[in-house]
């Protein structure tokens, strides 16, 4: 059973243009929220991550948004870029262990 | 090597086989973990050790998947009599302490087939 849900399953989105994605959870045990980026060929590598405590985190061009109450938390990429194509996965946290959503694959176009 | 690094990178096996998954984490880290990752799907937490010991291999989805950490580095994923549904890639992270807020480092992983 998936704990974190994930959406859009894809998305493109012109250079310069916002892509945002979504992730729900149940789990109140969940205490750290990680995106991670994926390229083909490669293993995920941590890209920004928020606690349950800050509604915002912003790392450059990164944003999460995390909303308690609703269990929701999300990713919106500013100024995106060609070399942000990739697959996102948002994913929680509880102990050591990480639970992943199913991941959006993100296409930026020049 | 910065890096986690597993072998091999790729991997085809025929149905019954056995296969041997290697990972070798970052030097000094404590904490080792093993992934599934089907394809289309998020990494999905197989077993954790910590050092050499087993803490948890709760997601391992049968008996014929076992793991070991003897010395407490190096670490292999052995699947057994393999079948169709145990084809996915592979990833194994380390850590640098037990501690939960520690980052998870990946590695490439291994795809693995099943013929």
């Amino acid at each position: 059973q998936q704990q974190v849900k994930q959406s859009p399953q894809s998305l493109i989105v012109q250079k310069g243009g916002i892509s945002i994605i979504n992730c729900a959870y149940e789990n109140t045990a969940f205490d750290y929220f990680p995106w991670y980026q994926q390229f083909p060929g490669k293993g995920p590598a941590l890209l920004i991550a928020i606690r349950p405590d800050v509604s915002e985190k912003k790392e450059g061009r990164f944003t999460i948004s995390f909303n308690k109450s609703a269990k929701q938390f999300s990713l919106h990429i500013m100024d995106s870029q060609p070399g942000d194509s990739a697959t996102y996965f948002c994913a929680a946290r509880s102990d050591y262990k990480l639970s992943f959503g199913a991941g959006t694959t993100v296409t930026v176009r020049a | 090597g910065a890096g986690v690094s597993q072998s091999p990178r790729y991997k085809v096996a025929k149905r019954g086989q056995d296969v041997a998954l290697r990972c070798d984490p970052i030097s000094g880290h404590v904490s080792l973990f093993w992934y599934q990752q089907a394809l289309g799907q998020g990494p999905e937490f197989l077993t954790y050790f910590q050092n050499e010991a087993q803490l948890d291999k709760s997601g391992l989805p049968s008996d014929r998947f076992f793991a070991e950490r003897p010395e407490g580095s190096v670490s292999t994923l052995k699947i057994q009599r393999t079948q169709q549904e145990d084809s996915a890639v592979y990833l194994c992270a380390s850590s640098l302490t037990a501690a939960s807020y520690n980052e998870q480092f990946f590695g490439p992983g291994t795809r693995l087939t099943v013929l």
